[in-house]
């Protein structure tokens, strides 16, 4: 069973902090995304990337930042957490590059900026 | 790029009804047309998907049928149950790229 973990599941931060938030998945999946969602505007990607060091801007990517140094691991940053930027971010993995393959989601982080 | 539209944004029917949501897409390539469905506080999971070379698929109280001329897609749940209650999504694609509707509440009343 796919697992793909976000380890921060609520967080609190003030304005100008720097926020992590860390998401891994165990299937060895080649594709890691990022999407943040709003009610009413669904699921937005931010960034994605489709292997080690690779990184593509979604379609919301301003105020953000992503790394991804091992192939399970692939971390958001907020470089100066925003109020606009209080979300619920959903991670996700996917096994090659397929447009057909599946997408498996995490939990979700839910953060408020304050 | 793409666009996707989903309607209704909440949809409310009784137990045992159908319930019918409808998304259109604007990029003629896209290929690939997933279903998702999220519970309250749990993540979206996969209900059930599409290609572009299939018209229509049925996993046992639900199906999904797409019309690529019109470029719009449709999920069908029959019998429906109060644990269908949830926020569905669809989404199309065509490479990496999952765009996804802004989402549908279903609730299913007893």
């Amino acid at each position: 069973d796919v697992k793909v973990t976000q380890s921060s599941r609520y967080l609190v931060k003030r304005t100008g902090e720097k926020v992590f938030l860390e998401c891994v998945q165990d299937m060895d999946h080649e594709n890691m995304f990022w999407y943040r969602q709003d009610p009413g505007l669904g699921l937005r990607l931010i960034y994605f990337s489709y292997d080690v060091k690779m990184k593509e801007k979604g379609d919301i990517p301003e105020g953000y930042s992503v790394s991804r140094e091992k192939k399970e691991r692939f971390s958001l940053i907020l470089e100066s957490a925003s109020t606009n930027q209080t979300s619920m971010y959903l991670c996700a993995s996917r096994t090659g590059s397929s447009s057909g393959n599946t997408i498996y989601f995490g939990e979700g982080s839910w953060l408020t900026v304050v | 790029g793409e666009n996707v539209e989903q309607h209704p944004s909440t949809l409310s029917v009784q137990e045992g009804d159908s319930a019918v949501i409808k998304c259109t897409y604007s990029d003629s390539a896209s290929n690939y047309f997933p279903w998702y469905k999220q519970e309250l506080g749990k993540r979206p999971q996969l209900i059930i998907d599409i290609r572009s070379n299939v018209g229509e698929k049925k996993d046992q109280r639900i199906a999904v049928t797409l019309n690529k001329t019109a470029k719009h897609f449709s999920l069908h749940i029959t019998e429906t149950q109060p644990e269908d209650s949830a926020v569905y999504f669809c989404a199309a694609s065509k490479s990496y790229k999952l765009v996804f509707g802004a989402g549908t509440i279903l609730r299913v009343k007893s």
